[in-house]
């Protein structure tokens, strides 16, 4: 079955810096991507999904990047600001049934 | 708009209580799951309906049972649960099953045990 790691499990920027999470998952079948963001006592949101098909897509500051060969995708975030801390969780889809493989989350701190 | 609705925010209740859940999604959406969290950890997933048909159930005790009255609404009835059962529990919906759709999730349902 599929199985997702995320890393760094922590990471604290400064205000206006670049943060990257990086997931790598194992199952190559798999063809959907998405990040979710879930501040403090808040629902998980999604922020931004990739499908296999491309591997870079765009939103304002945030980018993932897909790497198919490799079995990687990145989360990243340029000129942070405060409200950009929370956890951050990847996931990718089992490769049957409606199940989501999350990671085990980045706690992102970005310090003014 | 993507919203899915929860209720209540927060439970408290005793091990021999019963109590529901209750989940809302107005957007046509056929898949809705149910999952818990403890803090800081990733939501693990307990059930999943397709079609309002219960397509996944992730060996999940029998304490918890889903319920899909219709298409757009979710309960999750809760019997003589357990200290460890206190968590976050959240609703999702997503246009079709499958894993490969954007998943919503609602504010979710604080329990808390006693």
């Amino acid at each position: 079955g599929e199985n997702v790691e995320q890393h760094p499990s922590t990471l604290s920027v400064q205000e206006g810096d670049s943060a990257v999470i990086k997931c790598t998952y194992s199952d190559s079948a798999s063809n959907y991507f998405p990040w979710y963001k879930q501040e403090l006592g808040k629902r998980p949101q999604l922020i931004i999904d990739i499908r296999s098909n491309v591997g870079e897509k765009k939103d304002q500051r945030i980018a993932v990047t897909l790497n198919k060969t490799a079995k990687h995708f990145s989360l990243h975030i340029t000129e942070t600001q405060p409200e950009d801390s929370a956890v951050y969780f990847c996931a990718a889809p089992r490769n049957q049934g409606g199940k989501l493989i999350f990671g085990q989350g980045t706690e992102l701190s970005v310090k003014p | 708009d993507t919203e899915v609705t929860q209720t209540p925010k927060h439970l408290v209740m005793g091990m021999t209580n019963k109590k529901s859940l209750k989940c809302e999604q107005h957007m046509g959406h056929r898949a809705m799951y149910w999952y818990k969290q403890k803090a800081k950890k990733p939501p693990e997933l307990m059930f999943v309906y397709s079609y309002e048909k219960l397509s996944i159930n992730e060996s999940v005790p029998s304490r918890f049972s889903p319920e899909c009255p219709n298409s757009s609404l979710l309960n999750l009835h809760l019997h003589a649960l357990q200290p460890e059962d206190s968590a976050l529990y959240l609703c999702a919906s997503s246009l079709t099953p499958g894993g490969n759709q954007p998943q919503h999730f609602g504010d979710g349902t604080r329990l808390s045990i006693l």
